[in-house]
């Protein structure tokens, strides 16, 4: 079926450790996005690329960097893991602005 | 500073009972406001767009009108399989590819 893969689906992580989240969608979407989710507060936006080669900084972007790999793929690096990044991110794609978001399903990372 | 507030935070219904969602928004312009459905341990699924005041959308029992500063989401007797948190989000005309999120309310449904 269309639509946006990540992978891992859940993570357990050491603090310190790093790792990179992947992320691929199969729509032809121009822009890419990742979000994180926590109990209690809405979706806030990490990075995203409006098109193929351009990334930017979203609301909370301290501690993460991306690579929009190419039109398909987007990645999303954790550095150095900390506890405050233990959350449900999500990738999305979108054919541009103004239009509803493809969610993928998730990935449940848990620093300890 | 742009902001969205869903109400109420979560909401029992029985089945066949129907009622509505609120997003309150404020924005400096208006490109979108956008509803989407949440299940758990799943992504959010896109629901509707709405892009100016007196607009209206509908998806089977789901309804979706738009003011100029609130959104509702009717849900017309409402199914189990309707149990979900949905979500509501703007983009701004100047925030470029931003979309801000709210919390959600959480809806379950009683047969």
């Amino acid at each position: 079926n269309a639509g946006v893969t990540q992978t891992p689906k859940f993570q357990v992580l050491k603090t310190g450790q790093s790792m990179t989240l992947q992320c691929a969608q199969d729509m032809n979407h121009n822009s890419m996005y990742w979000y994180r989710q926590d109990p209690g507060m809405g979706l806030r936006l990490i990075y995203y690329s409006a098109s193929e080669g351009t990334t930017d900084k979203g609301e909370v972007p301290n501690g993460y960097n991306v690579s929009r790999l190419n039109k398909r793929e987007f990645s999303l690096r954790l550095e150095s893991a900390a506890p405050s990044q233990t959350s449900v991110y999500f990738c999305a794609s979108s054919e541009g602005q103004g239009v509803g978001y493809t969610f993928g399903s998730g990935t449940r990372l848990t620093v300890v | 500073e742009d902001q969205v507030t869903q109400s109420p935070e979560a909401l029992r219904l029985q089945e066949g009972e129907s009622s509505s969602l609120n997003c309150s928004y404020t924005v400096s312009g208006l490109r979108g406001l956008f509803w989407y459905r949440q299940d758990p341990g799943k992504g959010p699924e896109f629901l509707f767009t709405l892009y100016s005041a007196g607009e209206e959308k509908e998806k089977e029992r789901l309804k979706a009108t738009l003011t100029k500063k609130e959104s509702f989401l009717h849900i017309t007797a409402p199914k189990p399989e309707d149990s979900a948190t949905y979500l509501c989000a703007v983009q701004a005309d100047t925030g470029g590819f931003k979309t801000i999120f709210g919390a959600g309310t959480r809806l379950f449904v009683k047969a």
